[in-house]
């Protein structure tokens, strides 16, 4: 059964730093490029960063570039969020998703269950 | 950046009816589009991907069409289980971008 599993939540103060895991199970994750979305309290999703499978092309939203890191391991199927300077504006649930190709384009077919920063002094 | 505005905000209906959520693109992106569905406290979950394919296991009352800028995810018979927020999404250049979404209702 595919999974994907984030963990590395929890509460920051302002300026403050976490790394979020994603564990995935059950397909070739070093086949896949992955994503990290989120979503502040009660409002929309917003694409925060990608990394291609082989970890040779990284992408940020605006709203986290220079603060925040992708990153992979495809020996353990974890991907990663290092998360720097972080600010109240990036409370909310971060879900990772695995892309999945098709003709000429791309979906996010499968997400984890979310885990929910809180960036607050 | 590609902005995709999506309408109605919200939507009230009763189970049984058909309903139509559009989608419309700053600029023409193809068919390169995904359907979501969101319940409360849930991932998203793929319905649609590009603009018209039903992801499997969805049930076959979902429907996506569209291409270049307006894009329409159409529900034809709202079964209870619908009543979600339903979100698309551009795959055509980066950065990535949702419409705002489109939150379901009973009435």
């Amino acid at each position: 059964e595919m999974q994907l599993v984030e963990s590395g939540g929890g509460l920051s103060q302002p300026g403050g730093s976490l790394r979020l895991s994603c564990a995935a199970s059950g397909f070739a994750f070093s086949s896949h490029w992955m994503h990290w979305v989120r979503q502040a309290p009660g409002k929309g999703l917003e694409w925060v960063s990608r990394i291609r499978s082989d970890e040779s092309v990284t992408t940020y939203a605006d709203s986290v570039k220079g603060r925040f890191t992708i990153s992979r391991d495809n020996a353990k199927n974890i991907l990663y969020l290092q998360m720097n300077s972080l600010r109240a504006e990036d409370t909310g649930v971060y879900y990772c998703a695995r892309v999945s190709r098709y003709n000429g384009g791309w979906t996010f077919d499968y997400w984890g269950q979310g885990v929910l920063v809180t960036v607050s002094s | 950046d590609i902005q995709m505005t999506q309408s109605p905000s919200s939507l009230s209906a009763s189970v049984g009816d058909r309903v139509t959520i559009t989608c419309r693109a700053s600029q023409s992106i193809s068919g390169y589009v995904n359907w979501y569905q969101q319940k409360s406290g849930k991932a998203p979950e793929l319905l649609i991907y590009a603009a018209s394919s039903l992801q499997s296991g969805v049930p076959s009352r979902f429907n996506g069409s569209g291409s270049g800028t307006d894009f329409t995810l159409t529900i034809s018979s709202l079964q209870p289980e619908d009543f979600a927020t339903y979100y698309c999404q551009e795959s055509y250049s980066t950065p990535i971008t949702f419409g705002q979404g489109t939150r379901l209702e009973i009435k």
